[in-house]
């Protein structure tokens, strides 16, 4: 089955630098790659998503890259703000027919003012 | 309503009670799953219903858990004789049918068993 991994753990940046999460899966044919924003005592928030016929997808300070070959996928954020203060959460759907989600481990992102 | 709704938001119950938590989803969503989160632990998936049918229930840790939707909207999750590693956060999600698709979350129930 498929089986997704996810770094850094932890990741600190000041107000205005960028950060990155990477992760990368294992079954080749995962084709649907959704990224979830967690805030202390709330639900996942989806915040982007992209399909495996495109290697790029942007939404203002926010893009997902994805390799297919490599099988790996990364979150950019760009003007990094305190707000931008969350647990991120990578995931791929699982192919054998039920689309469930099978979560990365989580980044706890911490945007330092 | 505008979004997925779970209740309790938080339930504390005695170890070896039953509990039974709710899910309401997005109107017209037809694909609804439960997954369960452990204290600073990633998601992990626990059964999904395509209508009233769980086509998939590999996910349920033992034959204590239980779940079903009626009227392909309202679902509950159902723990018999709680132990105290059933303590976690459970979410609720629903997407308009099965497929690749955004799942929209709830803000979970907080279950501790004391």
């Amino acid at each position: 089955g498929e089986n997704v991994e996810q770094h850094p753990s932890t990741l600190s940046v000041q107000e205005g630098d960028s950060a990155v999460i990477k992760c990368t899966y294992s079954d080749s044919a995962s084709n649907y790659f959704p990224w979830y924003k967690q805030e202390l005592g709330k639900g996942p928030q989806l915040i982007i998503d992209i399909r495996s016929n495109v290697g790029e997808k942007k939404d203002q300070r926010i893009a997902v890259t994805l390799n297919k070959t490599a099988k790996h996928f990364s979150l950019h954020i760009t003007e990094t703000q305190p707000e931008d203060s969350a647990v991120y959460f990578c995931a791929a759907t699982d192919t054998s027919g039920t689309y469930k989600y099978i979560f990365g481990t989580g980044t706890r992102l911490k945007v330092l003012a | 309503g505008a979004g997925v709704s779970q209740s309790p938001s938080n339930k504390v119950t005695e170890k070896g009670k039953d509990v039974e938590l709710r899910c309401d989803p997005i109107s017209g969503h037809t694909a609804l799953y439960w997954y369960r989160q452990s204290l600073g632990q990633g998601l992990e998936f626990l059964i999904y219903f395509q209508g009233n049918s769980a086509p998939d229930k590999s996910g349920l840790p033992s034959d204590r858990f239980s779940a079903e939707r009626t009227g392909g909207s309202v679902s509950t999750l159902t723990i018999q004789r709680t132990q105290q590693e059933d303590s976690a956060v459970y979410l609720c999600a629903s997407s308009p049918e099965v497929g690749n698709q955004p799942q929209h979350f709830g803000d979970g129930t907080r279950l501790s068993i004391l």
